[in-house]
């Protein structure tokens, strides 16, 4: 089955910085790759998620990056607001049989 | 409509009792996973369910976890004979397709006293 592994598993960041967290997979196949965002007490939401025949999508101060040669995806946060402090999920899918597989997570803490 | 709905929201129990919790997905969904989150931690995968089918039941902690789901719709997670390390908030999220986005429940918040 599909491996997702996640770094770091916290960044701390300045106000107004960036914040990059990286994912690797295992499975070639996988071709569908959502990042989650979890705030504190509160259920997991997709922000953005990308697939196997794009290389980069943004939205707004977020984009994911996909590297398939690789096997990894990237997410980033530009000009960070303290909203953004929560923890984000990256996730991998598609290869069949295979099941959406997460990350261990990013607790990200944007100081003001 | 209606998202991802999860029942009870708060459920306190003895230890060593049985407990059920329900999962009732999007309509039409037919990928169905459950998680579990102890405080400050990430998702633990359990069980994922591809219709009414469970072709994945390799995160499933000990033979007092079972769980099932009828008519591709609904689905309840049981453990048996509850132990304090069974507390954890337990999340249930549904997708068209294991490819598509997954909507997460509110969760249960399972306390075992």
């Amino acid at each position: 089955g599909e491996n997702v592994e996640q770094h770091p598993s916290t960044l701390s960041v300045q106000e107004g910085d960036s914040a990059v967290i990286k994912c690797t997979y295992s499975d070639s196949a996988s071709n569908y790759f959502p990042w989650y965002k979890q705030e504190l007490g509160k259920r997991p939401q997709l922000i953005i998620d990308i697939r196997s025949n794009v290389g980069e999508k943004k939205d707004q101060r977020i984009a994911v990056t996909l590297n398939k040669t690789a096997k990894h995806f990237s997410l980033h946060i530009t000009e960070t607001q303290p909203e953004d402090s929560a923890v984000y999920f990256c996730a991998a899918s598609g290869a069949a049989g295979n099941k959406l597989t997460f990350g261990g997570g990013t607790r990200v803490l944007v100081k003001p | 409509g209606a998202g991802v709905s999860q029942s009870p929201s708060n459920k306190v129990t003895e230890k060593g009792k049985d407990v059920e919790l329900r999962c009732d997905p999007i309509s039409g969904h037919t990928a169905l996973y459950w998680y579990r989150q102890s405080l400050g931690q990430g998702l633990e995968f359990l069980i994922y369910f591809q219709g009414n089918s469970a072709p994945d039941k390799s995160g499933l902690p000990s033979d007092r976890f079972s769980a099932e789901r009828t008519g591709g719709s609904v689905s309840t997670l049981t453990i048996q004979r509850t132990q304090q390390e069974d507390s954890a908030v337990y999340l249930c999220a549904s997708s068209l397709d294991r490819t598509f986005e997954a909507f997460f429940g509110q969760g249960t918040r399972l306390t075992v006293v």
